[in-house]
């Protein structure tokens, strides 16, 4: 089953705007994983955010997480068009090892 | 590092012939996960190893599915026999079990189509 839902299922913008991707999950967590998946390829992380974390930044990418609404958001700035693929969250949970959940993911097209 | 590998790439078969996915994990890593992606249903978790035991199965959709870790650089992923619903990509990822969390490194994935 699938923990996490992605909203939006897809989003268009236009080269040099922001992007922002949410993800709302149902049970506790101990932390919440961004992926990116460009057409064809396998899933790579972005960025991993802890349960005791409420923001991380790694370059033009800004996550957010807030653990009382089960909800985490995915900025990324100054988009561009590489920057075009699917996004996941995942969410592992304490004692479950290295196991994640994806959710649905949001297809991001960045136009010129 | 060469990342994780998965062969092969694509395979075509007919109903009812045996699947055989093969994967090699990132070299250190021993966590290694099995995952099915397809439009319908997403992303998957089909099983997990830790230390080359599998730990979670509850994902194999059925007796038709098993997985193998004989050892720390190699793992398995039969169908058999394979049935049409069985067409997907399936993509093997590793990772580091430490303690902490980690993050899951994928493989290219293998494309199956069974007709």
């Amino acid at each position: 089953s699938q923990q996490g839902e992605e909203d939006p299922q897809a989003l268009s913008i236009q080269e040099g705007e922001n992007a922002t991707m949410n993800c709302s999950y149902k049970t506790s967590i101990n932390n919440l994983q961004w992926y990116r998946q460009n057409s064809g390829r396998g899933l790579v992380h972005l960025i991993l955010i802890r349960s005791n974390e409420r923001e991380k930044h790694s370059g033009r990418l800004r996550v957010t997480l807030d653990t009382s609404k089960k909800s985490s958001s995915l900025l990324i700035t100054a988009s561009r068009a590489a920057d075009t693929a699917s996004y996941f969250c995942a969410t592992g949970v304490t004692g479950g090892g290295n196991k994640l959940t994806f959710g649905t993911g949001t297809q991001l097209k960045v136009e010129l | 590092d060469a990342g994780v590998i998965q062969s092969p790439r694509h395979e075509v078969t007919e109903m009812g012939q045996e699947v055989t996915l093969r994967c090699k994990p990132i070299s250190g890593h021993n966590s290694l996960f099995w995952y099915r992606q397809t439009m319908m249903r997403g992303l998957e978790l089909l099983i997990y190893f830790n230390n080359n035991v599998p730990i979670d199965d509850s994902g194999m959709p059925e007796d038709r599915f098993s997985a193998k870790m004989p050892n720390a650089s190699f793992s398995t992923l039969k169908i058999q026999p394979s049935e049409p619903r069985d067409s997907a990509v399936y993509f093997c990822a590793s990772s580091l079990m430490a303690g902490v969390p980690y993050e899951q490194y994928f493989g290219p994935g293998t494309r199956l189509t069974v007709t």
